[in-house]
């Protein structure tokens, strides 16, 4: 079946510095993947659509300079947040596609990588 | 604006008792998809639905795209079924899947 593991599930860190978090898709091709962050109290937002050989699209308020994405393969892809705050806190969740397979519009979800920052 | 609306933020129910999630939304749409998340925070897919009634267990969806307005209903609630139930307007494109989603309901179910 189609799995997305993320790591680290949780992770602590100093204020200002960065974190980096990973995204694997197993048991399918991730032709593009969904990084989206769920701040304490609200929903998930979208950060950006990264796709395999094309430019990641950053949602408003979300840049490239403060989550830059790697997306190098169909079954890997990781998301850094430079100089972490106390606003970058929450459950940030990968959602992957499988653009070859018959479930196309269906996105499989990792279980999240926790950030705290202190 | 929002774009999806989520109703109740809560509810609370003794178990046995059905539930009534709806689900609104201000812009034409790909799809719907119904999420429960886990109290560790990760989302388990309930139901893809563009359009219809789908079942699963004790669970029915029901969207109705010309009212912009999704439903999930839980009959015979289990102190299981407690967690939040989230539901996402579906864009889909050449770039990629894109999830808008609701605030959420936040389920109780009391023994």
């Amino acid at each position: 079946g189609a799995l997305v593991y993320q790591y680290p599930r949780r992770t602590i860190c100093k204020s200002g510095t960065s974190m980096r978090m990973e995204c694997q898709a197993v048991g399918f091709q991730a032709t593009s993947v969904a990084w989206y962050r769920q701040s304490p109290q609200k929903t998930f937002e979208l950060i950006a659509l990264s796709t395999v050989n094309s430019a990641i699209k950053y949602e408003q308020n979300f840049t490239q300079e403060k989550f830059p994405i790697s997306h190098p393969n169909l079954s890997f892809s990781s998301m850094t947040v430079l100089n972490a705050y106390l606003e970058d806190r929450g459950l940030y969740l990968c959602g992957a596609r499988d653009g070859l397979g018959a479930s196309q519009n269906t996105l499989y979800f990792g279980a999240g990588t926790r950030l705290s920052v202190l | 604006g929002q774009q999806v609306q989520q109703s109740p933020a809560s509810l609370v129910l003794q178990e046995g008792e059905n539930a009534e999630l709806q689900c609104n939304f201000s812009t034409s749409l790909n799809s719907m998809q119904w999420f429960y998340q886990r109290p560790g925070g990760s989302l388990v897919s309930l139901f893809y639905n563009p359009s219809g009634t789908k079942h699963s267990g004790r669970l029915t969806s029901t969207t109705v795209i010309k009212e912009r307005r999704s439903s999930l209903h839980i009959s015979s609630s289990q102190t299981t079924d407690s967690g939040t139930y989230l539901c996402a307007l579906g864009f889909y494109g050449s770039s990629g899947n894109k999830l808008i989603f609701g605030i959420g309901t936040l389920l109780s179910v009391k023994p």
